[in-house]
C-alpha cells in the first residue's frame, strides 16, 4: 500500500510570513513529486514539481525533495490572502499513476 | 490547445442507479487516469488507461468500470451507486513515455448520490 502523509492542519499564517507545508511518502520507488494547490470545489492546480534531491524554486514557491528521508516539503514565501487553499503533495508510482496526500489546509491572514 | 475536459460539471443520481462520466485527454496526450475525490481527501487513484486497455487499478470495487476510445477519451462508469459514491471525480491525462509522470487534470465532475 503506497502511503502520502501531509499535516492535515488547517495551518494559518499571517500574510507575508513563511508558510511550511511537508510531506512524507512510503514507496521508495517514487520517482516524481508534485504540489497541488486546490480551492474548495475546484480542480488540484500544479503549483511545484521536483524529482532530484535538493531545492527547486520558483518564484514565491521553493519545493524541497530528500529522497533518503522519503520527504518532500513545500515552502511559500511572502504568503498572501489568496494562497489561502487546500495543499495537496502527489508521488508517482510505477505506472505513473498519482497517490496523493489528505492535504493541509492553509489560511493566511490579512 | 484545448486542455482536459470533463463532463457533466454535475450529476445528481438516486441508490442503486449507474452513471457514465466522460472524459476527454489533453491534446497529444494517450493515457488517461481517473480519480475519486470525497469531502475532506485527497483524490484517490481507480485506474489508467492506454491503448483501450487498463493498465493499472487502484483499490476500487468492479462496480466502478472504464472504457477508452480510440481518440484516446475515456469513460468512467459506476454501477449500482452507493451514497458513499458522492464524491467529485477527477479525470487526468498524459504521455506513457513522460519520464516524470506529469499529468493534466481536468476540472472534475460532481456527483451526488442521494
Amino acid at each position: 500500500q503506497k502511503e502520502v502523509e501531509q499535516n492535515s492542519g488547517p495551518l494559518s499564517v499571517p500574510e507575508g510570513a513563511i508558510a511550511s507545508l511537508n510531506c512524507t511518502y512510503s514507496d521508495r520507488g517514487s520517482q516524481s513529486f508534485f504540489w497541488y494547490r486546490q480551492y474548495s470545489g475546484k480542480s488540484p492546480e500544479l503549483i511545484m514539481f521536483i524529482y532530484s534531491n535538493g531545492d527547486k524554486e520558483d518564484g514565491r514557491f521553493t519545493a524541497q525533495l530528500n529522497k533518503a528521508s522519503q520527504y518532500v516539503s513545500l515552502l511559500i514565501r511572502d504568503s498572501q490572502p489568496s494562497d489561502s487553499a487546500t495543499y495537496l503533495c502527489a508521488v508517482t508510482g510505477t505506472g505513473n499513476q498519482f497517490y496523493f496526500g489528505t492535504g493541509t489546509s492553509l489560511t493566511v491572514i490579512p | 490547445d484545448a486542455g482536459v475536459t470533463q463532463s457533466p460539471t454535475h450529476l445528481i443520481k438516486t441508490r442503486g442507479q449507474q452513471v457514465t462520466l466522460r472524459c476527454s485527454p489533453k491534446s497529444g496526450h494517450d493515457t488517461v487516469s481517473w480519480y475519486q475525490q470525497a469531502l475532506g481527501q485527497g483524490p484517490q487513484f481507480i485506474f489508467q488507461y492506454y491503448e483501450e486497455e487498463e493498465r493499472q487499478r487502484g483499490n476500487f470495487p468492479d462496480r466502478f468500470s472504464g472504457h477508452q476510445f480510440p481518440n484516446y477519451s475515456s469513460e468512467l462508469n459506476v454501477n449500482a451507486l452507493l451514497l458513499g459514491d458522492s464524491a467529485l471525480y477527477l479525470c487526468a491525462s498524459s504521455l506513457v513515455r513522460s519520464p516524470t509522470g506529469w499529468q493534466d487534470f481536468g476540472p472534475g465532475t460532481r456527483l451526488t448520490v442521494l
